[in-house]
């Protein structure tokens, strides 16, 4: 699988837009690049995927550069329930058995 | 809330005793991973299921199995315990699309092995 390499931690004030980069520079073609978090003592969520597309949904934004070696999450209003790990996964079986790197984990201060 | 539960939420066992954890999938789907998650560090894949049979594992020895029932629930066995396995056990459920599969996790398991 693709490594990926994300800061181990990174902070935020609420109410601002947190970006989260993740370079991934050996992805294949057919690799899909994922994002989940994990609160504190929870399973991780799912946030959002894609494959060459920037992506919107109602969590974040994901913004892919055009050689697909690096995105960017984006959080665009973080609030004190977005302090998670945040994990960026390149998958090549459809997402199904994730590998896990170390995450950043991100703290929104008031 | 991801519909997927696990039980128990917390265990301990002592070395070299044996420990099952159960996993309900969510409504409708029909695969199911489970992972290792030690204390500081990510979730590490152990195995997945897909329709009752073993369909992909990561680097975990033999004494780690696994069930699927036809219901899509899910057993993860590890015999032999051993300090080191002292963990979070997260299951996850999907459908197995040929892409873009959306991994839904439970609250996971807290084994400690004494």
């Amino acid at each position: 699988d693709a490594k990926t390499t994300q800061p181990p931690s990174m902070d935020c004030a609420e109410g601002r837009a947190a970006n989260l980069p993740c370079n991934h520079s050996t992805i294949s073609g057919n690799e899909y690049v994922y994002w989940y978090r994990q609160i504190h003592s929870q399973g991780p969520q799912y946030i959002i995927h894609g494959l060459k597309n920037n992506e919107t949904n109602e969590m974040a934004s994901l913004i892919i550069t055009e050689d697909r070696k690096s995105s960017t999450l984006i959080l665009p209003h973080a609030t004190l329930r977005d302090t998670a790990v945040y994990y960026c996964i390149v998958s090549p079986n459809a997402g199904n058995m994730l590998t896990f790197g170390g995450g950043t984990r991100l703290m929104v201060k008031p | 809330e991801t519909g997927v539960t696990q039980s128990p939420t917390h265990l301990i066992k002592t070395r070299g005793q044996q420990v099952t954890l159960r996993c309900s999938s969510q409504s409708g789907h029909n695969t199911v991973s489970w992972y290792q998650q030690a204390l500081g560090q990510g979730p590490q894949f152990i195995f997945q299921y897909y329709r009752e049979e073993e369909n992909g594992r990561g680097n975990f020895p033999p004494r780690f199995s696994g069930l699927q029932f036809p219901n899509y629930s899910s057993e993860l066995n590890v015999n032999a315990l051993e300090l080191d396995d002292s963990a979070l056990y997260l299951c996850a459920s999907s459908l197995n699309k040929r892409r873009g599969n959306e991994q839904f996790f439970g609250p996971g398991t807290r084994l400690t092995v004494l």
